[in-house]
């Protein structure tokens, strides 16, 4: 069963530092997202990709996260510089095409800011 | 703006039902998903209800009502695997994203 790919499962770093995370989504699925779960909480949408293109990125913090999808299939998110509030799980999901598709999940990123 | 409400915990007994409730308030409404994730792993899929009425699958059973904008998990004959959390998810008209609830923290005991 195909499956949503994500790198590293965990990260520890320290405030200020850059850290990077990747997602390699189901093969031909056109719609990619990134959300940031905090411990306890439902995760929260921070950017969505039709293709290359970025469809909303209007929760992500932009002074400090970036996200791209070059090439249409897999994609990073940067955190540059890291603050301690970042500590969260950062999950990838995607989805075959219409937004009232299906979402399938990552395993996830671990992120602890120290 | 998108408000999604669902309790925090709740606890049920192995063998028994569990019915866990949401109430959404959203611009728009384009559909309503349920996910199952247990401790430090990622959301898995178990229902979408576009209409309203009941989905059955299984153990696991989905009801919408858009009228009062209220949906319900139901699930049935619990196993010890049940104990996750239950995340309620509405698509609504804010371009289109999907939007979580905090989770039902489920605990089956024997």
């Amino acid at each position: 069963e195909a499956e949503v790919a994500q790198s590293p499962r965990y990260k520890i770093t320290e405030k200020s530092q850059a850290v990077a995370f990747w997602c390699d989504p189901i093969s031909g699925h056109a719609t990619l997202y990134w959300y940031r779960q905090i411990l306890g909480q439902g995760p929260e949408l921070l950017v969505q990709f039709q293709d290359e293109s970025v469809v909303d990125d209007s929760q992500l913090p932009k002074d400090r996260f970036s996200a791209e999808r070059l090439k249409g299939v897999d994609s990073t998110l940067k955190i540059q510089p890291a603050e301690l509030g970042d500590s969260a799980m950062y999950l990838c999901a995607s989805s075959p095409g219409t937004f009232t598709d299906t979402q399938y999940f990552g395993p996830g990123t671990r992120l602890t800011v120290l | 703006g998108q408000n999604i409400d669902q309790p925090t915990e709740m606890t049920a007994t192995e063998g028994a039902i569990v019915q866990i409730n949401c109430t959404y308030q959203t611009s728009g409404f384009n559909g309503l998903f349920w996910y199952q994730q247990h401790a430090g792993e990622a959301p898995t899929f178990l229902s979408y209800n576009v209409l309203d009425g009941l989905e059955e699958k299984g153990r696991f059973s989905s009801f919408l009502s858009r009228s009062k904008g209220y949906s319900y998990l139901l699930l049935k004959e619990l196993q010890m695997k049940d104990s996750a959390s239950y995340l309620c998810a509405v698509i609504g008209d804010a371009g289109n994203m999907l939007t979580f609830g905090g989770g039902t923290r489920l605990m089956v005991k024997p």
